[in-house]
């Protein structure tokens, strides 16, 4: 299963709402969609699994929704700690794949 | 808490072998599935190889089968990735990770991955 995710860089103010999308290139069964948030030279950490469910510990202004082909990732409020890049990865087939990735910037 | 570090990293010609280790602690390293990832310099994440939690149950993503071994010491809370025949193109950061939840049976795996290590570099150049 190919995943896109779009934009490749995305601007924020401080305090507004980043949208993120990734997209299968076909249905994701279940949900099995996780998002990771990987900071500069840091490993990536797990954000969101079952497409809306918050991994142990991440703040609530993250959420998570979609389901078949489409899933989005949502930053209620943009923080400066946010800066990131972001991937999406579908498990419910393998090969395991992730997408391109969204780079979080600060505007 | 748990930690998870790689080792066993370094520059390689082409045609090489590496044996890529990841430590475990914090946690029931025999209970749960384990995961390789790799990321190119300044690129994406590319999922490499996944193995049950007993050893019994290997995965491989189709660019490394044949070529690429995973394995693991659960009395030494240890993963390996044994890396043969290698190319510039797997020249890449090698992550490991611990699957989310531990698993049994047939559902021996989530292929949720937390958490990952730092990882270990690996160049392939002559």
């Amino acid at each position: 299963i190919v995943m896109t995710q779009s934009p490749a860089t995305l601007a924020v103010s401080p305090g507004e709402r980043a949208t993120l999308s990734c997209r299968a290139s076909q249905s994701v069964s279940n949900s099995f969609l996780a998002w990771y948030q990987q900071k500069p030279g840091q490993a990536p950490r797990l954000l969101i699994y079952d497409a809306s469910t918050r991994a142990t510990g991440i703040p609530a202004r993250f959420s998570g929704s979609g389901s078949g082909t489409e899933f989005t990732l949502t930053i209620s409020s943009l923080q400066s700690e946010d800066v990131a890049v972001y991937y999406c990865q579908q498990y419910s087939r393998w090969p395991l794949t992730f997408g391109g990735g969204t780079k979080v910037e600060i505007k | 808490q748990v930690q998870l570090v790689e080792f066993g990293g370094g520059v390689v010609q082409p045609g090489g072998s590496l044996r890529l280790s990841c430590a475990a602690s914090g946690f029931s390293f025999s209970t749960y599935a384990m995961h390789w990832v790799r990321q190119a310099p300044g690129k994406g994440l590319e999922w490499v190889a996944v193995i049950s939690y007993d050893g019994s149950d290997k995965v491989y993503t189709d660019s490394v089968k044949g070529r690429y071994t995973i394995s693991r010491d659960n009395s030494k809370n240890t993963l390996y990735l044994q890396l043969n025949s290698l190319r510039a193109e797997d020249s890449a950061v090698y992550h490991c990770a611990k699957d989310q939840f531990s698993g049994s049976g047939i559902h021996w795996a989530t292929n949720r991955l937390d958490p990952w290590g730092q990882g270990t570099l690996v160049a392939v150049s002559s």
